[in-house]
């Protein structure tokens, strides 16, 4: 089975650095996905890891080590925009290397 | 166009009425996703279509039924459905089922049984 870990929620301040966690135990790993979703809207793509190590992608940057099962989504110069729900997703076997599982997601608000 | 369409946005239905979601995408993606997503809680996949085949069933009930009549277009029928399966429903598409393809979401319908 499938399990991924986040935190449910996390609060932090406008400019500042925000790091967001997610453990994950599968049966398998084809790489690991990070979403943000604003409340009712559809979720949209922030990062891929597949590799260990540090992707960089702006204000965004996300982190997988493999052996531990772990990944991090770090968040730069906080925006009041960025206040959303983020989302840690596993694609692991069974199933197609493009089955998405994702974990319970973190709320994060930016306050000024 | 990077852009996944869903009809129709918002959707009330009874117990007994049959209705259908459609997801329209044109970039050229071969695969495509049903999920359902319950309030405050993350999106669940219910069906993925590789080639306009049916790919993975994730034990859906039968009361749910999909289908891929082209490359561009995903419908998922409802017929009988319950209470309990009000939720936003997300089509999703990407290049290819392989492994590490950025999944592109529409913007769901906003389903509610009666």
């Amino acid at each position: 089975g499938q399990n991924i870990d986040q935190p449910t929620e996390m609060t932090a301040t406008e400019g500042a650095i925000v790091q967001i966690n997610c453990t994950y135990q599968t049966s398998g790993f084809n790489g690991l996905f990070w979403y943000q979703q604003h409340a009712g809207e559809a979720p949209t793509f922030l990062s891929y890891n597949v590799l260990d190590g540090l992707e960089e992608k702006g204000r965004f940057s996300s982190f997988l080590s493999r052996s531990k099962g772990y990944s991090y989504l770090l968040l730069k110069e906080l925006q009041m925009k960025d206040s959303a729900s983020y989302l840690c997703a596993v694609t692991a076997p069974p199933g197609g290397g493009n089955k998405l599982t994702f974990g319970t997601g973190t709320q994060l608000k930016v306050e000024l | 166009d990077t852009e996944v369409t869903q009809t129709p946005k918002h959707l009330v239905m009874g117990m007994t009425n049959k209705k259908s979601l459609k997801c329209e995408q044109h970039m050229g993606h071969r695969a495509m996703y049903w999920y359902k997503q319950k309030a405050k809680k993350p999106p669940e996949l219910m069906f993925v279509y590789s080639y306009e085949k049916l790919s993975i069933n994730e034990s859906v009930p039968s009361r749910f039924s999909p289908e891929c009549p082209n490359s561009s277009l995903l419908n998922l029928h409802l017929h009988a459905l319950q209470p309990e399966d009000s939720a936003l429903y997300l089509c999703a598409s990407s290049q290819r089922l392989a492994g590490g393809r950025e999944q592109y979401f529409g913007p769901g319908t906003r389903l509610t049984v009666t």
